[in-house]
């Protein structure tokens, strides 16, 4: 079964600072998600990459995916309080539902 | 505001309790889901409806008992519970079941079993 490893679990950075948190996938990556999540409340999506090579950006978000690596990047520029939460990234397999990571917990502090 | 609503937003059931969750999806999709969230672990697919019809069941204890009785609606039945299987519980809905279609998550049920 597919298994995705987020880099690092954990990132406290100042704000303003800029930002980067990977996912690497166990197998080949059909498509890549981004979410985030506040504590103890339900997923927002951010974006989706298909294709090798791909970038997306969403304001300050930008999201990466290397096929051949079978990892996607998730940077932020500038990061703000409102940043914070953990961003899980899901993968699509292709012919099941998504399998998540566990995700990567980030603070901005001031 | 995502389209999709759970309620209760928090629940406390003893073991011997029987409640249910509720989902309600207002996206007009044909796929629904249910996903657990324990700390520390990957988000857990627990069950996937298609067009009503239950298409995965992921090894999930008979505790757990999903319903669907229409495309926009899904119930998660719970009997008899673990202090364990407290969690986070997602509902989440997508357009179609098929690859490239976004999976949209409401505000989760934290169940806590005592």
């Amino acid at each position: 079964s597919q298994e995705l490893e987020q880099s690092p679990q954990s990132l406290i950075v100042q704000e303003g600072k800029n930002l980067t948190i990977n996912c690497t996938s166990s197998k080949t990556l059909y498509g890549l998600y981004w979410y985030k999540q506040k504590y103890g409340e339900g997923l927002i999506f951010l974006m989706m990459l298909q294709k090798g090579g791909e970038e997306k950006s969403h304001e300050k978000i930008t999201a990466k995916l290397d096929e051949k690596k079978q990892q996607s990047s998730l940077h932020i520029t500038a990061s703000q309080p409102s940043h914070a939460g953990i961003y899980l990234c899901g993968a699509d397999p292709g012919n099941t539902p998504l399998v998540f990571g566990k995700g990567t917990r980030l603070s901005v502090i001031a | 505001e995502t389209g999709v609503t759970q309620t209760p937003r928090h629940l406390v059931m003893g073991m011997t309790n029987k409640k249910s969750l509720k989902c309600e999806q207002h996206l007009g999709h044909n796929a629904m889901y249910w996903y657990k969230q324990s700390a520390k672990k990957p988000l857990e697919l627990m069950f996937v409806y298609n067009f009503k019809e239950q298409t995965e069941n992921n090894s999930v204890p008979s505790r757990f008992s999903p319903e669907c009785p229409n495309s926009s609606h899904l119930f998660l039945h719970l009997h008899t519970l673990q202090p364990e299987d407290s969690a986070l519980y997602l509902c989440a809905s997508s357009q179609e079941l098929t690859s490239g279609n976004t999976i949209y998550f409401g505000e989760g049920s934290w169940l806590t079993v005592v």
